[in-house]
């Protein structure tokens, strides 16, 4: 049980192009869901935090405009790339809380993002 | 602000070997702390999760030991075998209340076990 879900799990685009990223959790309820980038040898950074129907907290030096973070459901967000440059390829990773499981938190297997 | 250290950044050791891997934090008021495992290019696997009340946490032939008020934790792989090969990262979550449920992560220690 505790299942996360990514799709895509990789997707190669062009510069200027948007690109969305969902994130599921396939047996439980998530209300809360995060959304991480990890660059080569390095940790996993946090984005933002996604609650439920309500707007993403973002973190400090994470542009909103440019990450745009859906949660329309307990068990769906996502995050749309906007106008992507190759900075902003990177490993994307989700995270969902489970709050019927001590509030631990269970990661998806990631999304590549490749911006030629 | 948080900062959790891993060390070392990278380790290689002859199968059968007993290994420790280190992590550290600086705000010692935590709520709990977790190891992870990350294969290439792949997503996180948990591997134990420690609360801030617990002093180590089992599972298998991994033990994870948690000293708060140091800031310390290490994970104890005994027996290790190739298929333990990857990336083990240590996170934290801080003990602030509320519904702040982040997770501050080291960089991690590459682990290669060598048949």
């Amino acid at each position: 049980g505790a299942v996360v879900s990514q799709h895509p799990s990789r997707v190669i685009c062009k510069s200027g192009t948007s690109v969305k990223i969902e994130c599921r959790s396939l047996d439980f309820q998530a209300t809360t869901m995060f959304w991480y980038r990890q660059f080569p040898k390095q940790s996993l950074m946090l984005m933002a935090t996604s609650n439920e129907g309500s707007k993403a907290t973002y973190e400090q030096g994470v542009e909103k405009d440019k990450f745009l973070i859906n949660h329309a459901s307990l068990t769906l967000s996502t995050l749309t790339v906007t106008s992507a440059h190759p900075e902003d390829s990177s490993f994307y990773i989700c995270s969902a809380r489970a709050i019927d499981r001590g509030n631990e938190q269970f990661f998806g297997p990631g999304t590549r993002l490749t911006v030629l | 602000k948080q900062e959790v250290t891993q060390i070392p950044a990278a380790l290689s050791v002859p199968e059968g070997e007993n290994l420790v891997l280190n992590c550290s934090f600086t705000d010692s008021a935590i709520y709990n702390l977790q190891w992870f495992r990350q294969d290439p290019g792949k997503g996180l696997t948990s591997l134990l999760l420690i609360q801030s009340s617990q002093r180590e946490q089992t599972s298998g032939r991994l033990n994870a030991s948690l000293d708060k008020s140091s800031g310390r934790s290490t994970l104890y792989i005994a027996a290790s075998q190739p298929g333990d090969s990857a990336t083990y990262l240590c996170a934290v979550r801080l003990n602030s209340g509320g519904s702040n449920y982040k997770l501050t992560f080291g960089k991690g220690t590459l682990l290669t076990v060598n048949p």
